[in-house]
């Protein structure tokens, strides 16, 4: 079975400094991976998804499938960058749906 | 185009009632799912369905129920509330065509609290 796991449930930063949100996941196919933000009183959205190897916000991830992690990074924090953030895995199922597997988050919290 | 929305956004409930939670979208996407999301947990998968008249279960579909009737909505129906079903409960949706790397759109969420 898929797992996704974020192991820090709160990481506090200073305003400037270098971000990096851990996320590690199991799947015996090719994974795809997302990474979602969820900013106070806003719905849950898309930040970045591994096959567009785009930077959003700063915001950077690399799929490692040796070490098989999709950790997220930004090299200087920024205040709105307060948020919390899932890993999500997408795997396909019998009728081409693609569930979701969602870690259980990261609480970034931004230190002016 | 308001996306994904979702009535009502909070809601108690008393043990053994029921209710439905409404979950609509507007960009004419195939795919919606429910999601459950217990505190200090990921969200898991209730149920999802693919198009009007096909719908599967997730990872957590005991005690829910749910119909697509049209592609625009996928309610959601608890039958027998329980205490265990106090969460918040997320609607989302995407295309279905492009792949498994396209991005689900939310709802802002209902807050469901069971006494």
């Amino acid at each position: 079975a898929q797992r996704v796991t974020q192991p820090e449930k709160l990481l506090s930063v200073f305003k400037g400094a270098p971000v990096e949100l851990k996320c590690n996941y199991s799947y015996s196919g090719s994974p795809e991976l997302f990474w979602y933000v969820q900013y106070s009183r806003q719905r849950l959205q898309l930040l970045l998804r591994h096959i567009s190897r785009e930077s959003i916000k700063g915001f950077t991830a690399d799929l490692n499938k040796g070490e098989t992690s999709f950790h997220l990074k930004k090299p200087f924090a920024q205040e709105e960058d307060s948020a919390m953030y899932y890993c999500a895995l997408s795997r396909g199922s019998g009728a081409g749906s693609y569930q979701l597997t969602f870690g259980k988050g990261t609480k970034l919290s931004v230190i002016p | 185009n308001a996306g994904v929305t979702q009535t009502p956004k909070f809601r108690i409930l008393k043990i053994g009632q029921s209710m439905t939670l409404q979950c609509t979208q507007d960009m004419n996407h195939n795919y919606m799912y429910w999601y459950r999301q217990d505190p200090g947990m990921g969200l898991k998968l209730i149920y999802y369905s693919v198009g009007a008249g096909i719908t599967d279960k997730g990872e957590v579909p005991n005690g829910y129920n749910v119909s697509r009737s049209t592609t625009e909505d996928f309610p959601l129906r608890l039958e027998l509330a329980a205490p265990s079903q106090t969460s918040v409960y997320f609607c989302a949706s995407n295309p279905g065509w492009g792949g498994s790397n396209q991005p689900q759109h939310f709802g802002d969420g209902t807050r469901l609290s069971i006494l």
